[in-house]
């Protein structure tokens, strides 16, 4: 598959542990993106990296980081985890984001459940 | 700040009858109007843009920058049409290219 993986495809865990979603974009995509959706709530964006640096933030909480190796891929980590962080978090890539196309490819997302 | 408004979380429509997913937005520069879609056990994938001004599977979506919307709109439903769909915002500037989306609409073609 030369679309965008994810990993793993669901995680259960309990409140107060600290998970790391895994993110390959697709193959020549030099930017990732990560999202958040929760229940009654759209897609949320997190954070952009760009051929390993931090291109843009959004709400994301402090007790959530994120990195792009040096291969591209892309950890989503969340740690002291709390109920209301149950959601289902998606990575997306593109090619090159100055581009006229801005399509965004997504992954088929990780479902996190918080206990 | 970015907003993308849709204002139907549920849309059911007849087989052969016209649709219209409503979709309005907020932001004060230059913004990129997409169209996403999720059918059932697939991923989120990209229907349409603005800025390509092309129709996707009979589907069309004018930018209307007076009104702020970006409606879609298809002439004669399908029942392969049933789906979420998301309208999603982006800057036209480099170095600002996340997506802003909208809570999305269900719709669901009855037969």
């Amino acid at each position: 598959d030369s679309g965008v993986t994810q990993t793993p495809k669901h995680l259960i865990t309990a409140t107060g542990q600290r998970v790391t979603l895994r993110c390959s974009p697709r193959s020549g995509d030099l930017s990732v993106y990560w999202y958040q959706q929760s229940l009654d709530q759209g897609l949320q964006f997190l954070i952009q990296y760009y051929n390993g640096e931090e291109r843009a933030k959004g709400n994301i909480l402090e007790r959530f980081s994120a990195q792009q190796f040096p291969d591209l891929h892309s950890e989503l980590n969340l740690s002291s985890l709390e109920l209301g962080d149950s959601a289902l978090y998606f990575c997306a890539s593109s090619v090159d984001p100055g581009l006229a196309n801005k399509e965004q490819f997504f992954g088929p997302g990780t479902r996190l459940t918080v206990l | 700040a970015q907003r993308v408004t849709q204002p139907e979380k549920l849309l059911s429509v007849f087989k052969g009858a016209p649709v219209e997913l409503k979709c309005n937005y907020s932001y004060s520069g230059s913004p990129e109007l997409f169209w996403y879609v999720q059918y059932s056990r697939q991923r989120l994938q990209l229907l349409l843009r603005h800025i390509s001004r092309e129709s996707i599977k009979g589907f069309t979506a004018d930018l209307n920058k007076g009104e702020t919307s970006f409606h879609l709109k298809k002439p004669f439903a399908q029942e392969e049409d049933s789906a979420m769909y998301y309208c999603a915002l982006s800057s036209l500037n480099f170095g600002n290219e996340k997506l802003t989306f909208g809570t999305g609409t269900r719709l669901t073609i009855i037969p």
